[in-house]
């Protein structure tokens, strides 16, 4: 079965610090993998997939098959980047759909 | 940017009463799907929906829940006799492709609609 692990429920950081906000992954077929971010009381907002290779609001993050891992990071942390982190997983469900399955997301907190 | 809307934002109900929640996707969206996140813990799959029928839906959605598509814009979560348990962010959300893969496979959520049962 698939499941997303996030192991930090909390993550402080200086301002100006770098950032690593770590997720690993278990999926027998091949994986789709998403982050999210959700500021307070806000919507989920997607962050970054990794089939994009993009990087936003500086944060980048790589898909390593072999460590089932797709770790957020960014160098230099920033105060508004202080928010609640999902990293998701996108399963290919049947009848044509395919839904998320999240992680139980990790909140970093950027201290100024 | 599109995005998906939902009401009300925040809904307060007693227990035993009947809570519909709308949402309307991104118009040229197909997939539809709600998803909740209980204050605290991480968010879970609901159900999700395409031609107007139901394509999948989890353990979470029992027969206390049914999901609707009343006119071509709505998309409805409706929740009957609600428990204390059910008090949640209810986040709607829309995708347009059919497949996974490719650069459109993304879900957009809505801002959610925050229910306390009472």
């Amino acid at each position: 079965a698939q499941r997303v692990t996030q192991p930090e429920k909390l993550l402080s950081v200086f301002k100006g610090a770098p950032v690593e906000l770590k997720c690993n992954y278990s999926y027998s077929g091949s994986p789709e993998l998403f982050w999210y971010v959700q500021y307070s009381r806000q919507r989920l907002q997607l962050l970054l997939r990794h089939i994009s290779r993009e990087s936003i609001k500086g944060f980048t993050a790589d898909l390593n098959k072999g460590e089932t891992s797709f770790h957020l990071k960014k160098p230099f942390a920033q105060e508004e980047d202080s928010a609640m982190y999902y990293c998701a997983l996108s399963q290919y469900s049947g009848a044509g759909s395919y839904q998320l399955t999240f992680g139980k997301g990790t909140k970093l907190s950027v201290i100024p | 940017e599109p995005e998906v809307t939902q009401t009300p934002s925040h809904q307060v109900t007693q227990m035993g009463q009947e809570v519909i929640l709308r949402c309307v996707p991104i118009s040229n969206h197909l997939y539809f799907y709600w998803y909740r996140q209980i204050l605290g813990q991480k968010v879970e799959f609901l159900v999700s929906f395409y031609n107007n029928e139901i394509s999948e839906k989890s353990e979470i959605f029992d027969d206390q829940f049914s999901v609707e598509r009343p006119d071509g814009s709505n998309f409805t979560l409706k929740i009957r006799s609600t428990k204390l348990e059910d008090s949640a962010m209810y986040f709607c959300a829309s995708s347009e492709t059919k497949f996974p893969g490719g650069s459109g496979n993304t879900i957009y959520f809505g801002e959610g609609s925050w229910l306390t049962v009472v």
